[in-house]
């Protein structure tokens, strides 16, 4: 079945430290999307892509960083530079920018 | 900037009882627009979209929604609640061409609680 992987589920950061959060499509899709979901804030967008080599800063972008070297991955890293990243992490794709977003089932990022 | 507002942050029903969130946007020309659920520790799952044609949209689960231009909503209607409805639902507002942005633009999402 196609469908957008994510991983892991639950993610540890120490002070000091960068990660990287997974997120892998088979659906072929061009557009790949990063949100971050805290509580009563909905979903803000970290940074999207609409092709491979090539992505653009959405409304939070400060202390992520991403890549898009392969069509169906869109690796999101959390740098020590974000100093509240504590929060419910959602990757999603789409054909392009108007279609409807297909999401991962997230992943949940906490501070040690 | 296109924005949209879901004022409604927390609404109880009882199942059975019929439901409508609400849902307002701001965008210049027509939108596309969204509705999506989330079930707690979830990815979003699309509900219905609305891109043109018949203002009355049917999605999934027995929801619609209907465009409405003159008051720049979107609200979705389900007529008859299960308890399997309670969920975080987000309205969305497609890429804004003007701008350069294309991505999609959430709202703050509504959490509704269903009562037995």
């Amino acid at each position: 079945d196609g469908g957008i992987t994510q991983s892991p589920k639950y993610l540890f950061r120490k002070e000091g430290q960068n990660v990287t959060l997974s997120c892998e499509q088979n659906l072929n899709h061009d557009a790949m999307y990063w949100y971050r979901q805290d509580p009563g804030q909905g979903l803000r967008l970290i940074y999207y892509s609409q092709i491979v080599n090539d992505f653009q800063k959405g409304d939070i972008a400060e202390g992520y960083s991403v890549s898009r070297e392969k069509k169906e991955s869109f690796p999101l890293t959390v740098t020590s530079a974000q100093k509240n990243p504590t929060a419910f992490y959602l990757c999603a794709s789409s054909r392009d920018g108007n279609q409807p977003q297909h999401f991962g089932d997230g992943t949940r990022l906490s501070i040690l | 900037a296109q924005s949209v507002t879901q004022p409604d942050i927390h609404i109880t029903v009882s199942e059975g009882a019929s439901l409508e969130l609400r849902c307002n946007y701001s965008y210049g020309a027509t939108p596309y627009l969204f509705w999506y659920v989330q079930s707690p520790g979830q990815g979003l799952q699309l509900l219905l979209k609305y891109f043109s044609g018949d203002t009355l949209v049917q999605g999934i689960k027995g929801f619609e929604a209907e465009f409405k231009r003159s008051q720049s909503s979107f609200n979705l209607r389900k007529p008859s609640v299960h308890w399997s409805d309670a969920a975080e639902y987000f309205c969305a507002v497609g890429a804004q061409k003007d701008t350069g942005r294309r991505a999609l633009t959430f709202g703050s999402g509504t959490r509704l609680q269903v009562q037995p």
